[in-house]
């Protein structure tokens, strides 16, 4: 079964409403979560890493006032879509280290299919 | 820029052959070296990571990599039907953390 849970799975909005999501390690604590967009037929792309208890690390080019992120527990990171718009649209996958794996081995979330109206 | 180069293929190879995927990477310093398997509209998940210069064999994959040439491959063994997916090469420029770079993948279609 799946060790990191991502929900919702898909959700459809309106332009300008805002959206959060949320992924759950699953009896595992993980300091670190990391959120990967990814648009059709191109690679994932990094957008931030959630650290528990202090500030995400964003990537160059994502804005932070618009993809919050919070990482209040070990077990649940959420990203947040604010002012949601068409061009946001996109497939957005969370992610954890593996537990005891080499720097790198990741576990993925389902991902969440965000569509905007 | 950092950047991990795949053909997006598709690549097709009839069931019970032998595939294999090729992946060329920027960065010198790269350490560490993945590849995840994405099913359409679902999430990656991993198949093999690789750090050192060679072969490193598991199962019906084998992943190979030569740091001085910058190029990992994986080779599929057998190939069947349900390992038509998309597989994605990574790398970990950093061995501090696990920001990986992903390439755009290949394509892989297995027939029967």
């Amino acid at each position: 079964g799946a060790v990191v849970s991502q929900h919702p799975s898909r959700v459809i909005c309106k332009s300008g409403t805002s959206v959060k999501i949320e992924c759950r390690s699953l009896d595992f604590q993980a300091t670190t979560m990391f959120w990967y967009r990814q648009f059709p037929k191109q690679s994932l792309m990094l957008m931030a890493t959630s650290n528990e208890g202090s500030k995400a690390t964003y990537e160059q080019g994502v804005e932070k006032d618009k993809f919050l992120i919070n990482h209040a527990s070990l077990t649940l990171s959420t990203l947040t879509v604010t002012s949601a718009h068409p061009e946001d649209s996109s497939f957005y996958i969370c992610s954890a280290p593996i537990m005891g794996g080499q720097s790198g081995e990741l576990f993925f979330g389902e991902g969440s299919r965000l569509t905007v109206l | 820029q950092k950047e991990v180069e795949q053909n997006s293929g598709p690549l097709s190879v009839p069931e019970g052959a032998i595939a294999s995927l090729n992946c060329t990477y920027s960065d010198r310093g790269s350490q560490s070296f993945f590849w995840y398997r994405q099913y359409s509209g679902k999430s990656p998940e991993l198949i093999m990571s690789i750090y050192s210069n060679g072969d490193k064999e598991d199962g019906r994959f084998t992943a190979q990599l030569n740091k001085a040439s910058q190029y990992v491959s994986l080779l599929i063994r057998d190939s069947q039907p349900s390992d038509s997916a998309t597989y994605l090469c990574a790398v970990n420029p950093d061995q501090a953390g696990t920001a990986l770079i992903f390439g755009k993948g290949t394509t892989l279609s297995v027939s029967s």
